[in-house]
């Protein structure tokens, strides 16, 4: 099963600032997802990020506020922007290999 | 469209007691079938799957039945731990690297 480093694992931010999350893979893969998961509540999806390609949105999300590159075939970032309180959540990257895996998250709380 | 509900939480049992949360789902195709478990403060964690209808997944001592008839895929465990506290989220995904649907969780918490 793939292995996935996410960092940074927590942070604290102030509103107005943005951060980026790194997500790297321990094998070559041709889609990245990015999930969030606010407190108590279940995974929602952001975005599925394609390596060459723009990524792809759901409902809800737009590249201004959530900016993913991915650069080659076992990295992707995520970038949440001009962020308020509402962003505090953990967000997640994923592989699907057979079933989905998960980087151990970034808990984000923003003051 | 597609989807996946299971049993609201919390679920409170004593230690060796029997598990039983609830899953169905609505879903084009065939889907493969995942239960995920999320430890407090950790990411999720693939528990276990099955791929096509009647398969058995199991693990740890969790087991899941894919009843395509009933759209249902069960999660059991016959004598829950402490150590089993935990988020536990079912899901479904499609062959070739598709995004995965998750239900809403289900807290388990075992008390000894």
């Amino acid at each position: 099963s793939a292995v996935i480093s996410q960092k940074p694992s927590r942070d604290i931010c102030q509103r107005g600032t943005s951060l980026t999350i790194q997500c790297q893979v321990d094998s070559q893969v041709t889609m990245m997802f990015w999930y969030r998961q606010q407190p108590g509540q279940s995974l929602t999806l952001i975005a599925t990020a394609n390596q060459g390609s723009e990524a792809t949105y759901e409902s809800g999300f737009v590249i201004d506020k959530f900016p993913i590159s991915r650069p080659n075939l076992t990295f992707s970032t995520l970038t949440v922007s001009n962020m308020s309180p509402e962003d505090s959540s953990i967000y997640l990257c994923s592989v699907v290999e057979g079933g989905a895996f998960f980087g151990q998250g970034t808990r984000l709380t923003v003051v | 469209g597609d989807s996946v509900t299971q049993m609201e939480g919390p679920v409170t049992l004593s230690e060796e007691a029997f598990l039983t949360i609830n899953c169905t789902y609505t879903a084009t195709g065939y889907p493969s079938l995942f239960w995920y478990v999320q430890y407090p403060g950790e990411g999720l964690q693939l528990l276990l799957k099955a791929t096509k209808a009647d398969d058995k997944g199991s693990n740890k001592g969790f087991e899941a039945t894919y009843r395509k008839e009933t759209t249902s895929f069960h999660l059991e465990k016959g004598s829950v731990q402490v150590s089993d506290s935990a988020v536990y989220f079912c899901a479904l995904s499609w062959a070739g690297g598709f995004k995965t649907i998750f239900g809403a969780g289900t807290r388990l918490f075992v008390k000894a």
